[in-house]
């Protein structure tokens, strides 16, 4: 597609259930990245991934937050057994690092409410 | 670590009128990028401008214009001829850079976000 597309925009889910996120890159882009923007906490990183090194999971704030990117492609970010402090728009983003230029291009992201 | 930290939570200019919002930033990095984003109520982040550390030229697109002033750390941006299309939050960001010539690494770190209404 032509940019960072996510998917759901925006989900409702009770306490305590898993929730799956879904970020399609723009494609050919190397690397991609997951951040949250919540009211109390401001725009925080969770973690990037680029080519085939291991991801940098230093942003993500508990072992119930996790991610894969599959093929290079496509990005999953799943929190399980949520809490009501998730709740939070979560954003992709993705870019190609060429040269040393590193523009990073974002989604509208999914606007996650936890009940 | 790195911080970035925007003093002003919200902007008001009319239409037509130049806006500077302002942008200090704490590193012991030499190399980084900064970045201006624009927030607008449809929620996509969306780079309005960037600058890189070892420039000493200021960075322009347009109707925006930045004034970096590496030994102050200051990084603020200028809107000039304001349009109601501006109105968003714009946040300041900052990018370290691995290795001179090299690829960057593109962990942002961001400042709080200034809100900026543009009136008729």
């Amino acid at each position: 597609g032509a940019g960072v597309s996510q998917s759901p925009s925006n989900k409702v889910t009770e306490k305590g259930k898993d929730v799956e996120l879904r970020c399609d890159p723009i494609s050919g882009h190397t690397a991609l990245y997951w951040y949250r923007q919540s009211l109390g906490q401001g725009l925080e990183f969770l973690i990037y991934f680029q080519g085939n090194s291991a991801p940098d999971k230093s942003g993500l704030p508990s072992d119930r937050f996790s991610a894969e990117r599959t093929g290079g492609s496509v990005s999953t970010l799943t929190i399980q057994r949520t809490q009501q402090e998730d709740s939070a728009v979560y954003l992709c983003a993705s870019s190609l690092i060429a040269g040393g230029r590193n523009t990073i291009y974002f989604g509208e992201g999914s606007w996650l409410t936890v009940v | 670590a790195q911080t970035v930290t925007q003093s002003q939570p919200e902007m008001s200019v009319q239409e037509a009128e130049t806006v500077t919002l302002s942008c200090t930033y704490d590193t012991s990095e030499s190399n980084y990028y900064l970045f201006w984003y624009k927030q607008p109520p449809s929620r996509q982040m969306i780079l309005v401008i960037r600058q890189e550390a070892y420039k000493q030229q200021n960075a322009t697109e347009n109707r925006f214009s930045v004034n970096f002033q590496k030994a102050a750390k200051s990084f603020s941006l200028k809107i000039s001829d304001s349009q109601l299309g501006d109105t968003a939050m714009y946040f300041c960001a900052f990018m370290k850079r691995t290795n001179a010539g090299g690829t960057s690494y593109g962990k942002l770190t961001f400042g709080q976000g200034t809100i900026l209404t543009v009136h008729p």
